[in-house]
């Protein structure tokens, strides 16, 4: 079966770098998406990554390794704003998004 | 209106009764998408539409009826729900259901309550 496994909560202090993790079983890779959701709000869009390595934009950068089935989203000079549920998801071969159930980030001054 | 949209926000409906969830998206794209997000658990994909046409149905009850009339529209229509169907309904909509570096952009949702 497809499985997407992440923590389930993550507590941070304002300031700090946070990094969550992915792990991901999937039939078929098409990339891996990172998105934000604010309680209440709809998912947004945070990352692509298709191929091995790093891509970072601002504060936010994620990384790939698809021979160990891996991602990590990593989060630099925690605001306040950043808490919300952090989701991953993978597109198959099919080009669905496999979701993971996210990870709740709490930010504490 | 830009993005997203979907109506109700709120819905809450008796088992026996009929009701329809809208989507609207003012992206220009082709592809959208229904899910059902419940607390602590995945996004589960209900039903996929690209260029209009049904692309994907995954094993959703025949209680949850898709409809597409044309590429900025999207309905959800609801019978004889289960208390068990009670969850946020998201819509989505991306470039091209078939291209994979294309992001989905999500409305607000309909937070559905089934007494």
């Amino acid at each position: 079966g497809q499985n997407i496994d992440q923590p389930t909560e993550m507590t941070a202090t304002e300031g700090a770098i946070v990094q969550i993790n992915c792990t991901y079983q999937t039939s078929g890779f098409n990339g891996l998406f990172w998105y934000q959701q604010h309680a209440g709000e709809a998912p947004t869009f945070l990352s692509y990554n298709v191929l091995d390595g790093l891509e970072e934009k601002g504060r936010f950068s994620s990384f790939l390794s698809r021979s160990k089935g891996y991602s990590y989203l990593l989060l630099k000079e925690l605001q306040m704003k950043d808490s919300a549920s952090y989701l991953c998801a993978v597109m198959d071969s099919n080009y669905q998004l496999i979701w993971g159930a996210g990870t709740k980030l709490i930010i504490k001054p | 209106e830009t993005g997203v949209t979907q109506t109700p926000r709120h819905l809450v409906m008796g088992m026996t009764n009929k009701k329809s969830l809208k989507c609207e998206q003012h992206l220009g794209h082709n592809a959208m998408y229904w899910y059902k997000q419940s607390a602590k658990k995945p996004l589960e994909l209900m039903f996929v539409y690209n260029f209009k046409e049904q692309t994907e149905n995954n094993s959703v009850p025949s209680r949850f009826s898709p409809e597409c009339p044309n590429s900025s529209h999207l309905f959800l229509h609801l019978h004889t729900l289960q208390p068990e169907d009670s969850a946020l309904y998201l819509c989505a909509s991306s470039q091209d259901g078939g291209t994979p570096t294309y992001e989905q952009y999500f409305g607000p949702g309909t937070r559905l309550t089934v007494t």
